[in-house]
């Protein structure tokens, strides 16, 4: 079967990095996509990895080891606004999006 | 209109009565799909569509209709509702099914008694 795994819930500091970890085993790969979620909000597209390798856009930065089927999104300077919940999907051999159930990360002053 | 509205926010609805949940975007994208997400799940893809005139099923399309007359709309239609059905359902678009990134709208919350 297909599985995405990440964290359910991570707890940062304000001002701080935080990394956000997301292990897969799908029928195929085709890319591999992080979302930020709002509670009550939809999900809104953080960043998209195909190649192995990091990708930085601004504060915000995605990694890809497609041999190891991991993946991380690693923020800094946290701030308030980023206590969200973080999605972790794949694309598979079939174009269809697998998605993870999600990381909470919580905010503290 | 701008990017993907869904209506209604949220419903209640008795079992057995039929509900369609309505999606409209503006952005000339090929590709819709509809997810339903709830509580400790991923996402799950209910229905897809690659163009105006196709629709395809995905992992949990049971007790759920799809049509896809034009390129804006793509609604989903429970044709008799059941208390397993109430979640938070999104509506998504792409570009293209392949390559694409897919953006979302608000979500309709549904409940069903």
């Amino acid at each position: 079967g297909q599985n995405i795994d990440q964290p359910t819930e991570m707890t940062a500091t304000e001002g701080a990095i935080v990394q956000i970890n997301c292990t897969y085993q799908t029928s195929g790969f085709n890319g591999l996509f992080w979302y930020q979620q709002h509670a009550g909000e939809a999900p809104t597209f953080l960043s998209y990895n195909v190649l192995d390798g990091l990708e930085e856009k601004g504060r915000f930065s995605s990694f890809l080891s497609r041999s190891k089927g991991y993946s991380y999104l690693l923020l800094k300077e946290l701030q308030m606004k980023d206590s969200a919940s973080y999605l972790c999907a794949v694309m598979d051999s079939n174009y269809q999006l697998i998605w993870g159930a999600g990381t909470k990360l919580i905010i503290k002053p | 209109i701008a990017g993907i509205t869904q209506a209604p926010t949220s419903q209640i609805l008795a079992a057995g009565r039929r509900m369609t949940l309505r999606c409209t975007q503006d952005m000339r994208h090929n590709a819709m799909y509809w997810y339903r997400q709830d509580l400790g799940l991923g996402l799950r893809l209910i229905h897809y569509s690659n163009t105006a005139g196709t629709t395809g099923k995905g992992e949990v399309p049971d007790g759920y209709s799809v049509s896809r007359a034009n390129t804006d709309d793509f609604p989903l239609t429970l044709a008799s509702a059941v208390p397993s059905q109430t979640s938070v359902y999104f509506c998504a678009s792409s570009e293209d099914r392949e390559t694409d990134t897919q953006y979302f709208g608000p979500g309709t919350r549904l409940t069903v008694l």
